[in-house]
C-alpha cells in the first residue's frame, strides 16, 4: 500500500530532551515536506526537500532540523524542544515539485501529537 | 498577505442538505492547481477534489464539487446531501506552478463543518 509512515503519532516529552520524529514513503516520492498543524492556524510549512540532500526552509523553521539522506526517508529533529513546538505534526510527500507539479497534491502521513512540557 | 482565505471558521447544515465552504485564493500564476482535504476528528488529512487553473469544468467527485471561479479566484467546495460522517475540517490549499518556495502546498485556515441530525 502506498503510504507515508510517521512515528510516533503521541509523544510526551519535557522541554529540553532532543527527539526525532521519522517520515518514510513507499511511493519513490521526490518531493517531501513537514507541517505543523495549529487551532486557528492551519497547516504550517517547517521545511521541504525537493529531492536527497536538498532541502529549504518553509515559514515556521525556527527549532528545527530536517535530513534527507535517502529519497524514502525525511526525519525531523527538535534538538531542544520548547512548549511553544506543542501541535500537531505532519509529513508529506509528492511525487515531484516545481513547474508541472501543480495537479499533483500530497499524500499526507497520520500526524504526531507532540506535546512538550 | 494570505493567499489561501476561508472566511468561515465554523458552519452548521442540516442532515441530507447541501453545504458550501468557502475559499478565495490569490496568486500571479498562470499555472495552479487547487485542492480541498478534509481532516475528521481522528486527525488524518484526507483528499478530496482537486482543480487545475486550466481547466474548464469544474471538478466533481462523488458528493463533492468544485465550484471554481477563476475570474473571482475562488474555489468553493460544495458538499451535496451531507451526512453525518462529513462533519469535520475542511482545508483549502493551493499548489503553484512556478516551483521553488512557491511550489509548495499552501493552506488556509480551515472551516469546521458540523452536520446536525
Amino acid at each position: 500500500e502506498a503510504q507515508v509512515t510517521q512515528n510516533p503519532r503521541y509523544l510526551i516529552t519535557v522541554t529540553g530532551k532532543k527527539l526525532t520524529v521519522t517520515c518514510s514513503q513507499n511511493m519513490n516520492h521526490e518531493y517531501m515536506s513537514w507541517y505543523r498543524q495549529d487551532p486557528g492556524l492551519g497547516l504550517r510549512q517547517i521545511y521541504y526537500s525537493m529531492n536527497v540532500e536538498v532541502t529549504d526552509k518553509g515559514d515556521v523553521p525556527e527549532g528545527y532540523k530536517v535530513s534527507r539522506k535517502e529519497k524514502r526517508n525525511f526525519p525531523l529533529i527538535l534538538e531542544s524542544p520548547s512548549p511553544n513546538q506543542t501541535s500537531l505534526y505532519f509529513c508529506a510527500s509528492s511525487l515531484f515539485h516545481g513547474t508541472g507539479a501543480i495537479n499533483y497534491g500530497y499524500t499526507f502521513g497520520s500526524g504526531t501529537r507532540l506535546t512538550v512540557v | 498577505a494570505q493567499k489561501i482565505t476561508q472566511t468561515q471558521p465554523g458552519m452548521f447544515v442540516q442532515e441530507k442538505e447541501a453545504v458550501t465552504l468557502d475559499c478565495t485564493y490569490d496568486t500571479s500564476d498562470q499555472s495552479y492547481g487547487l485542492f480541498w482535504y478534509k481532516q475528521p476528528s481522528s486527525g488524518e488529512m484526507i483528499f478530496l477534489i482537486y482543480q487545475g487553473s486550466y481547466d474548464e469544468q469544474n471538478a466533481t467527485e462523488g458528493r463533492y464539487s468544485l465550484n471554481f471561479q477563476k475570474a473571482r479566484k475562488s474555489a468553493n467546495l460544495v458538499i451535496s446531501a451531507s451526512q453525518l460522517g462529513d462533519s469535520a475540517m475542511y482545508f483549502c490549499a493551493m499548489r503553484e506552478g512556478s516551483g521553488g518556495s512557491q511550489g509548495n502546498l499552501i493552506f488556509g485556515k480551515g472551516t469546521k463543518l458540523s452536520v446536525k441530525p
